[in-house]
Formats: C-alpha cells, structure tokens, sequence
C-alpha cells in the first residue's frame, strides 16, 4: 500500500467556488505530479515537481495553481472553479531517478473525483 | 503526441482465458512500466522491464519488450473477474536527466473479464 493520500476523495461544488485538493505522501519522495482523467480516458499531467519551492506546468494546459512548499506536501488550487474542471484528479510521487527499478516507480494517490455544478 | 499508444482500447473476456494488451511508444526509454488501475482509483504499479531486457514475469503477468520496434505487451493468464480494470504502460525516456525525466503514460487498455 503505497503511503500517499487524498482528500477529498469527493467533491461537488457550485461554479466560481475556490477549491484546494490535497495531497500529501510520507516516502520522502522529491518528485510529485498531478495528473487529470476522465472516466475511462488517458492520463494528463498538469503540474509537476521535482523538490521545495519548485513547479512545472504539465503537458495539458490546466487553470489550477500548485506549490510546494513541504516535501511531503502538493496541494492544487482552482481559484475559481467551473463545470469543465470536472474530472477526476490524482496525485503521484516518485523518488529521484538514478535508472534504479524501485526508485522509477510510481505512487499514486486515490484520486479526487471533482464535480463542479 | 507523446504519449504510447495502446491497444485493444477494450477487452472483454471470459474468466480463466489469457488477456494480451499492447503498447507502443515513440522515443528511446530506460524503461516500461505496466499499471493498474480500478475504476474511480488511482495508478497501481505492476511491474517495470529495463531497456536491457527482453521478458520479465510475475506471478500470472508476463511482459515482453522489443526495443526495435518500440513496442510491449502484457499477458495475464487465467484471468480471474478481479483482474477486471483500465491497465497502463508508462515509458521513461533515457537521456534526460532531473525534473524532466517524467513518466509517459499511454492511452489504457479497458479489460473486462467476465464469469
């Protein structure tokens, strides 16, 4: 069982609200990520990290904020949420890559299931 | 894109059959991983195979990895109904190093596996 978590695990809010996902992993890990899905669908990163005080936008263009302040620590931010941020939103780690098998593992979260009304 | 692709995007089979999924990719990797994932959850890693290699096992799982043609797959024998979920390779590029080096996911493979 991997030692990372989310919370929510669910959501459902009204248009313009501000919301802040959490996530939080007790490995130690320097690299985290948010990806977003659709149901059925392929994985999208929107934000990484790869230590303290360091964010990267993703590959798909996404209007939420991230930082990372603590290691153990990601949360996401939609300042002012909308119907199409509805998805789901999982949140990985993963340790420093030196071509090592365990440490080119990936973590992942359970996910938050956001609805936005 | 960047992202592999995979195929079947959609399996469905009896119980005690074997299930094949594959996947391609685009670019030179370290290596592949192969991830599960229940609906409505999140990733679960399943097994990784080196560049280096060409077969790995585990328990029901067997990966290949043809380098030449960019490609893998994935066998579960004697599926069981609990193998039922989305399955996911995810590629590492080699030659980048620090925060670049991210995971590459492919498109998923849906399987259902039926009684």
């Amino acid at each position: 069982e991997a030692d990372i978590y989310q919370t929510p695990r669910y959501l459902v809010i009204g248009t313009g609200k501000k919301i802040t996902l959490e996530c939080s992993q007790t490995m130690g890990h320097d690299k985290m990520y948010w990806y977003q899905q659709d149901p059925g669908m392929e994985l999208h990163l929107i934000h990484y990290s790869y230590g303290v005080n360091s964010t990267e936008k993703g590959d798909l263009s996404s209007e939420s904020t991230v930082s990372r302040i603590r290691t153990e620590h990601f949360p996401l931010t939609l300042e002012s949420a909308r119907p199409s941020h509805t998805s789901q939103y999982l949140c990985a780690s993963r340790s420093s890559s030196s071509g090592d098998r365990v440490a080119d593992t990936q973590y992942f979260g359970p996910g938050t299931r956001l609805t936005v009304l | 894109s960047q992202q592999g692709e995979e195929d079947p995007q959609a399996l469905s089979i009896q119980e005690g059959e074997n299930a094949t999924m594959n996947c391609s990719y685009k670019t030179s990797i370290n290596n592949l991983q192969w991830y599960r994932q229940n609906s409505g959850r999140g990733l679960v890693h399943l097994i990784l195979i080196r560049s280096n290699e060409r077969e790995k096992h585990s328990g029901r799982l067997r990966v290949t990895l043809d380098t030449s043609k960019k490609s893998s797959s994935l066998l579960i024998t004697a599926s069981r109904a609990a193998d039922t979920a989305s399955y996911f390779c995810a590629t590492l590029r080699t030659g980048v190093t620090g925060g670049g080096n991210k995971l590459t996911f492919g498109t998923g493979t849906q399987l259902k596996v039926e009684l």
